[in-house]
């Protein structure tokens, strides 16, 4: 596609619930990357993917995060038992060299 | 823990005005440098990227870096009430992160008609 996408815009969801966010990258991008941006806080990177290689998951808060990309496209960051400070905006970004594109974003609000 | 910091603002200027938004870095080694602006609501958006000491010009943004100061900062002339945004600044990572960009927290610009 024309940029990356994701999905869904917005998720309310209950404290406990599991949800998953999406994220399309733009075709040819072989770097994938997930950030979380909370109110009045710069972003905070969570997980890198590129190509085959083994994931960079040193930004995951805890272990009810997870994220993977199949086929080398699309990505889904999965939150467990989500709890309130998990509330934020989750920004997916592509890249093909050093410059990151974002995505429009997911907020997630968790009551 | 590598580290970007940007005065939070607000930085508030006239229109037509010079604004100047500044940042500084931690890693030493870092090789690549970037400006984001944020509109209220929406993503960053990539708009100056700058790699080598010295000012780098795009139109009404200059982009300036000095490495052995670990300081970068954006100029914006002639500023119009529509670059009234949030600017981030990042900084790409070096040696075995040099995929990772960390972000400041961003400076608010408004540009007052």
């Amino acid at each position: 596609g024309a940029g990356v996408s994701q999905s869904p815009s917005n998720k309310v969801t209950e404290k406990g619930k599991d949800v998953e966010l999406r994220c399309d990258p733009i075709s040819g991008h072989t770097a994938l990357y997930w950030y979380r941006q909370s109110l009045g806080q710069g972003l905070e990177f969570l997980i890198y993917f590129q190509g085959n290689s083994a994931p960079d998951k040193s930004g995951l808060p805890s272990d009810r995060f997870s994220a993977e990309r199949t086929g080398g496209s699309v990505s889904t960051l999965t939150i467990q038992r989500t709890q309130q400070e998990d509330s934020a905006v989750y920004l997916c970004a592509s890249s093909l060299w050093s410059g990151y594109t974002f995505g429009s974003g997911t907020r997630l609000t968790v009551v | 823990q590598k580290e970007v910091e940007q005065n939070s603002g607000p930085l508030s200027v006239p229109e037509g005005a010079i604004a100047s938004l500044n940042c500084t870095y931690s890693d030493r080694g870092s090789q690549s440098f970037f400006w984001y602006r944020q509109y209220s609501g929406k993503s960053p958006e990539l708009i100056m990227f700058i790699y080598s000491n010295g000012d780098k010009e795009d139109g009404r943004f200059t982009a300036q870096l000095n490495k052995a100061s670990q300081y970068v900062s954006l100029l914006i002339r002639d500023s119009q009430p529509s670059d009234s945004a949030t600017y981030l600044c990042a900084v790409m990572g070096s040696g075995g992160s040099n995929y990772k960009l960390t972000f400041g927290k961003g400076t608010l610009l408004t540009v007052n008609p």
